[in-house]
């Protein structure tokens, strides 16, 4: 069964310092992967996804297969950085609406200023 | 735009009763899923709809039903409710051609079950 990890529930970062926001998951098919955020008292809403390859506010994220991760980075944190981030894996069966995103728990980060 | 709109925002029900949550997609979008938000947790999947059909059904019991009508729009039926049925249920829309894009999703409706 397929399966999402984040790891850390809390993540507290000064301004201006590297962020990471781990993710590994666990899908014997070709993975997709997204990130979302929910800023505070906003919906849930995409940031990245990896096929795409960018870069959004700064953050990327690179889909290691072998490690089966794929760990958020921004080089220099910025106050409205502070969200929940949550890493989820789609897995389409068909053509035909049979897909799912299956959603890790989720990483609070605060950016400290 | 409006986005995905759900409605109620809020709902407090008792034990047992039966319970209608309602779903606008996003303008353009044809496919709708429905997830579970525990406090704490992360999103669980209980189903998608596309063409009028539950497509994929994530690990919840048959308590849990839904509807997609013509118009794309979506309910979440759930009944014989129980205490650990409290949650944040959010709706997401895509389109199924480019779903590979991300959903979109609503600001949910807190279910509140006492």
């Amino acid at each position: 069964a397929q399966r999402v990890t984040q790891p850390e529930k809390l993540l507290s970062v000064f301004k201006g310092a590297p962020v990471e926001l781990k993710c590994n998951y666990s899908y014997s098919g070709s993975p997709e992967l997204f990130w979302y955020v929910q800023y505070s008292r906003q919906r849930l809403q995409l940031l990245l996804r990896h096929i795409s390859r960018e870069s959004i506010k700064g953050f990327t994220a690179d889909l290691n297969k072998g490690e089966t991760s794929f760990h958020l980075k921004k080089p220099f944190a910025q106050e409205e950085d502070s969200a929940m981030y949550y890493c989820a894996l789609r897995i389409s069966l068909s053509n035909f609406g049979n897909e799912k995103l299956t959603f890790g728990t989720g990483t609070r980060l605060t950016i400290i200023p | 735009d409006a986005g995905v709109t759900q409605s109620p925002t809020h709902l407090i029900k008792t034990r047992g009763q039966q319970v209608t949550l309602r779903c606008s997609p996003k303008s353009g979008h044809d496919t709708v899923s429905w997830y579970q938000q525990a406090l704490g947790q992360g999103p669980q999947f209980i189903f998608q709809y596309y063409e009028e059909e539950e497509r994929q059904r994530g690990n919840f019991p048959d308590r849990f039903s839904g509807h997609q009508f013509p118009n794309y729009s979506s309910e979440l039926n759930v009944n014989a409710l129980l205490l650990g049925d409290s949650a944040l249920y959010l709706c997401a829309s895509s389109l199924l051609a480019v779903s590979s894009y991300g959903y979109t999703f609503g600001s949910g409706t807190r279910l509140t079950v006492v």
